[in-house]
């Protein structure tokens, strides 16, 4: 019933490389938004969209940027990955005036 | 600053048993809501809360906006609910229906 998937699933990436993770939704939902989860820590914002090409950061972006294009993707970019980024990586979407948000399944990235 | 705690982070119970999980925040919220983790990561809602009490099935969700408190009670638990249940808030003055998440909980529900 995904609605919102994230590619890829799994990626091993090494240090001072480019990566990209994706965020895809059939919803026409308004906002998106990317997370990050690690232990000992609540998911925490990296940045958000409120609709395209409209972002804001988060309490943890740096490191990070993002962009939307077009309504149904929001990419999050690791300009140059370290090791700090290993994490598993979340995207939610909500629609503007609701309260439920939807999460994607994740991305575990890990930075070596 | 606005923070978001869970208490317990870990439980473990036997099944049948009566489960509550407690979270508290700082300051006013326009919503809180529970969200639940399987094991294989993924993230569902279960609740949307801004007062009162919601039901669905063997979970409650209460939240009293006074004492800046929400609970998640299971009752009649089951090994499938073993899960890591998340709190998260919506804090009134944050833009951009941001959530400020609480750590977990990890609850494990023995036969």
């Amino acid at each position: 019933d995904a609605g919102i998937t994230q590619s890829p699933r799994h990626k091993v990436t090494e240090t001072g490389t480019p990566v990209t993770l994706r965020c895809h939704q059939t919803e026409n939902h308004r906002y998106m938004y990317w997370y990050r989860q690690d232990p000992g820590h609540g998911l925490r914002l990296i940045h958000y969209s409120y609709g395209v090409k409209d972002t804001d950061k988060g309490e943890v972006s740096d490191g990070y940027s993002v962009s939307r294009s077009k309504t149904e993707d929001f990419l999050l970019t690791l300009e140059s990955a370290t090791s700090s980024q290993t994490s598993v990586y979340f995207c939610a979407i909500r629609e503007q005036g609701a309260e439920g948000y939807t999460f994607g399944s994740g991305t575990r990235l890990t930075v070596v | 600053k606005n923070e978001v705690e869970q208490s317990p982070q870990n439980l473990t119970a036997q099944e049948g048993e009566f489960i509550t999980i407690n979270c508290s925040y700082s300051v006013g919220i326009s919503a809180l809501h529970w969200l639940q983790q399987h094991p294989g990561g993924g993230i569902v809602s279960l609740f949307m809360l801004s007062s009162g009490k919601k039901k669905h099935g063997r979970l409650i969700a209460t939240i009293n906006i006074q004492e800046k408190h929400s609970s998640l009670h299971i009752t009649a638990s089951h090994p499938r609910d073993s899960a890591v249940y998340i709190c998260a808030v919506r804090f009134i003055e944050t833009s951009g229906s941001r959530l400020t998440f609480g750590e977990g909980t990890q609850l494990t529900v023995n036969p």
